[in-house]
Order: structure tokens, then sequence, then C-alpha cells
């Protein structure tokens, strides 16, 4: 049982560049959610999926889109990279949004 | 997870003594909260949740305790262990603002 599955592990871009982090989850969650971690500000909510086809912003979301297409995967796409978006990025998911949450382990970003 | 520690509070315990990691959370109708736990280079891993209709839970060698009249939240960990270490997180579910918040987090270093 693999759960929630992150690619790629660390990534550089340089600013202006796109790219797209992956993540899967095979435990048939409904909800998923992406996060940001930064020094001192703990876990921070960028967007988040309560099934597939339904996607809602969160605390932090300029920057960032998602699509859910299917129950299993929830893609975040950084259109044009910012030095502000070096940050450690988690993939979640869990049965619903109050219930116990599996993350991923995490996107190391450095954005130059 | 390593970007998660320049400014976190920490905790040194020995190894065999109790633990208590304190979190004061910010919204008084928050109705669930959650314990993680991150250890280093990995995402954050659920440890025991509590809500808002009880005082107390107990884990396996944990205890989460919530006051809600001072908004304060604890975990104990009874007989640390070394691979106690990590960072603690708790986290606030609001029904209202339908999100989960995290705090900043707080390190447990285990000495031998």
């Amino acid at each position: 049982n693999a759960g929630v599955t992150q690619t790629p592990k660390f990534q550089v871009l340089k600013t202006g560049q796109s790219m797209t982090l992956q993540c899967a989850q095979d435990m048939n969650h409904e909800y998923m959610s992406w996060y940001r971690q930064d020094p001192g500000m703990g876990l921070r909510l960028i967007h988040y999926s309560v099934g597939a086809g339904i996607t809602d912003q969160g605390e932090v979301p300029n920057g960032y889109n998602v699509s859910r297409s299917t129950t299993e995967d929830f893609p975040l796409r950084l259109l044009s990279a910012a030095p502000s978006q070096t940050s450690v990025y988690f993939c979640a998911s869990s049965r619903d949004r109050r219930a116990e949450a599996f993350f991923g382990q995490g996107t190391r970003l450095t954005v130059v | 997870g390593e970007s998660v520690g320049l400014h976190l509070p920490t905790l040194s315990v020995q190894e065999g003594d109790n633990s208590i990691i304190n979190c004061a959370y910010s919204n008084s109708a928050s109705d669930y909260f959650i314990w993680y736990k991150q250890e280093s280079g990995k995402g954050p891993q659920f440890i025991i949740d509590i809500r808002s209709n009880m005082d107390k839970r107990q884990g396996q060698r944990v205890t989460v305790l919530l006051n809600k009249t001072v908004k304060h939240l604890s975990l104990q960990i009874a007989a640390t262990q070394p691979g106690d270490s990590a960072v603690y997180f708790c986290a606030e579910y609001s029904g209202t603002a339908s999100k989960l918040t995290f705090g900043t987090g707080t390190r447990l270093q285990v000495t031998l």
C-alpha cells in the first residue's frame, strides 16, 4: 500500500519556468490538499479538493493551479515560478476534511 | 521537512522521561484537534486527535489534553524514546471555516 506518493522529491527551477508537482493516492480518499511548509510558519493550505471535479482555494492560492480529474490524482501547477515559491510542498489525502490526513514525503522546490 | 527548524521552540528531554508539548490555538469555534509528528525529511504523520466535546484522550504512550477555557492543547509522551525525536505540530479544525490550521511546531530532542 503506497499511500500518498509525490514526485519529484527535489526540483530546482528558474524564475518564470512552469512545472507540475504530482500527487497520487491509492486509498480512495475523497479529500486531497496541498500545503507549503516554510520556516517558522507551519503548514499553510494552498488548494484543496473534496472530490473529483471539485477544487477550492486555501490560505495561499496565488501562483498555483490545481485540477482533480480523478479521485487518485491531484497535481499542483506553478505557471510562472517565483523565488517566493521556494518551499517544501506536501500533498495530503483523507477520507473527509475532518479525518486523519495522510501526507506524502514532500517536494523540496527551489526557485532561483 | 528540514526547512522547518530555524526558529522552532525546542524541548530537550532525557530518554525515559515524560515529555509535554504545548500548543495554544486561536479559534474558539474549532471543534477538532490533531497532533502530527514530522521526522526529518518526511511528511507529517498523524499521532492522535481529540474532539472539542472531550478534554482527554489516550493512545499508546501518548495522551492529548484539551483545555477549551484557555484554548490550550498538550501532547504528553510517556517514557520518551530516541525515536520520538521529531517536530510536533498541533492542528485545529473549524467547521465554520472548513479548514485545518497548523501551528508552527515544536522540536523534541531526546538525549541519551
